[in-house]
């Protein structure tokens, strides 16, 4: 009931080319979905986040689009670069009361390749 | 304004010690919550903290415990170490928790246990 299942677990896309993440979650009381960037050595960096009234966000090249019916939000990464290359974590939470906790996607690792 | 800053970056200890663990939020936020990163469970959830009181805990042994200070400063300790301890531990800080959904992650205390 809290998972997060995140797919592809590997993603390599040429540089210029549209990196695409999924997730899809099975409790409808999350109300927050963000992305997290991690490289490596380093923690985990919020990108960009959506709340389930929405239907899609866009960031510079980053597009989170949601589908609330299907339970299933995913990432758009448009002209993908060498930078962006990075270990991805699509995450959700709830807010029971006043205390939150994330539960996090398994990850993707993105290869761009230059 | 200086992010999450968490000491020590690398630890080391034999099984059956203990450790803790500093997390030292961005200024100005309230909320601390702890993750374990690993490569097999991934980010798991630990506890937060607000206002120096655990609001929520995640499923873990009674060996991980946590506190926070009049600072929101947080430890956290883990006690009688086990192989399995092995992980990335993750700081994360909020302003409070619940009225703002962004948290921002410090870089980690790498523990092995030998």
């Amino acid at each position: 009931q809290q998972q997060v299942k995140q797919s592809p677990q590997s993603l390599i896309v040429q540089k210029g080319g549209i990196s695409i993440i999924n997730c899809a979650y099975e409790n409808t009381a999350f109300d927050y979905f963000p992305w997290y960037q991690q490289f490596p050595g380093k923690g985990p960096a919020l990108l960009i986040a959506i709340r389930p009234d929405v239907s899609e966000k866009k960031e510079g090249r980053f597009t989170i689009s949601f589908n609330k019916s299907a339970k299933q939000f995913s990432l758009h990464i448009m002209d993908s670069q060498p930078g962006d290359s990075a270990t991805y974590f699509c995450a959700a939470s709830t807010t029971p009361g006043s205390a939150r906790q994330l539960t996090f996607g398994s990850g993707t690792q993105l290869t761009v390749l230059p | 304004k200086a992010g999450v800053t968490q000491t020590p970056r690398y630890l080391i200890k034999t099984r059956g010690q203990q450790v803790t663990l500093s997390c030292s939020p961005i200024s100005g936020h309230r909320s601390v919550s702890w993750y374990q990163q690993t490569p097999g469970q991934g980010l798991q959830f630990l506890f937060e903290y607000f206002s120096e009181t655990q609001r929520n805990k995640g499923n873990f042994p009674g060996r991980f415990s946590g506190r926070q200070f009049s600072n929101s400063r947080s430890e956290m300790n883990v006690s009688t170490l086990e192989l399995g301890d092995s992980a990335l531990y993750l700081c994360a800080s909020s302003l409070v928790p619940g009225s703002t959904y962004e948290q921002y992650f410090g870089p980690g205390t790498r523990l092995t246990v030998t």
